[in-house]
């Protein structure tokens, strides 16, 4: 059962447009919520991460969004470069001391110049 | 460079057969967390130490085994090795103060592969 799916495996968007990568989850008692972004023959690189308690967190070009009461999540990417172009993972970790994460499949995005 | 080294880069060996990754976390960081990415499936959580101690086992197989030494490295042992354990396995570290969250920071990874 996947608790962390992220629905679409690829994304191309042109150079200095909006990117919109999603994220839906199903466990409830997940409570913070990250982005990472992966390069080949690389770890996953943390990005921006936010709390179940807030709506929204900004980083520079990166901003997530959190809609609890429908268990979305997105990541915007603003204005959208080359660079970006990596495959993204959306992570949940839920209550307790361990805090292990859920990721999702993640999503290749290509940045088009 | 997230600070999180593993070793070795690229492990080749046959089925049967025992291996030994090792992970040094972040200088700070007290918890390492172990993942296994295979070809169709995304990240999985194995297993995490914390000061030495396991916290938390995910999807780990009998087969597989990890430990935290007192310096904080953490080695991830796989036995009696098939073909489907091919995988990339990361460690990850953090600094897991209580109950409030902190962000993990991954290693490069080791890319095992089993003929």
């Amino acid at each position: 059962d996947q608790q962390v799916k992220q629905n679409s495996p690829s994304l191309s968007v042109q150079e200095g447009r909006i990117s919109i990568l999603n994220c839906d989850y199903t466990n409830s008692m997940f409570d913070y919520f990250l982005w990472y972004k992966k390069y080949p023959a690389e770890g996953p690189t943390f990005l921006i991460s936010i709390s179940s308690i807030k709506d929204k967190n900004e980083d520079g070009r990166f901003t997530v969004f959190l809609n609890k009461s429908a268990k979305h999540l997105s990541l915007h990417i603003v204005p959208s470069q080359p660079g970006d172009s990596a495959v993204y993972f959306c992570a949940a970790s839920g209550s307790g001391s361990a805090r292990q994460l859920t990721f999702g499949s993640g999503t290749q995005l290509t940045v088009l110049p | 460079d997230s600070g999180v080294t593993q070793t070795p880069k690229h492990l080749i060996t046959a089925t049967g057969q025992r291996v030994t990754l090792r992970c040094s976390p972040r200088s700070g960081d007290l918890s390492v967390y172990w993942y296994q990415q295979s070809l169709d499936q995304g990240l999985q959580f194995l297993i995490q130490y914390y000061n030495g101690e396991e916290r938390a086992k995910g999807n780990i197989l009998e087969r597989f085994s990890a430990q935290q030494f007192p310096d904080l490295h953490s080695e991830l042992n796989l036995s009696s090795l098939e073909l489907g354990d091919s995988a990339l396995y990361f460690c990850a570290s953090s600094v897991l103060t209580g109950a409030s969250y902190n962000e993990q920071f991954f290693g490069p990874g080791t890319r095992l592969t089993v003929l």
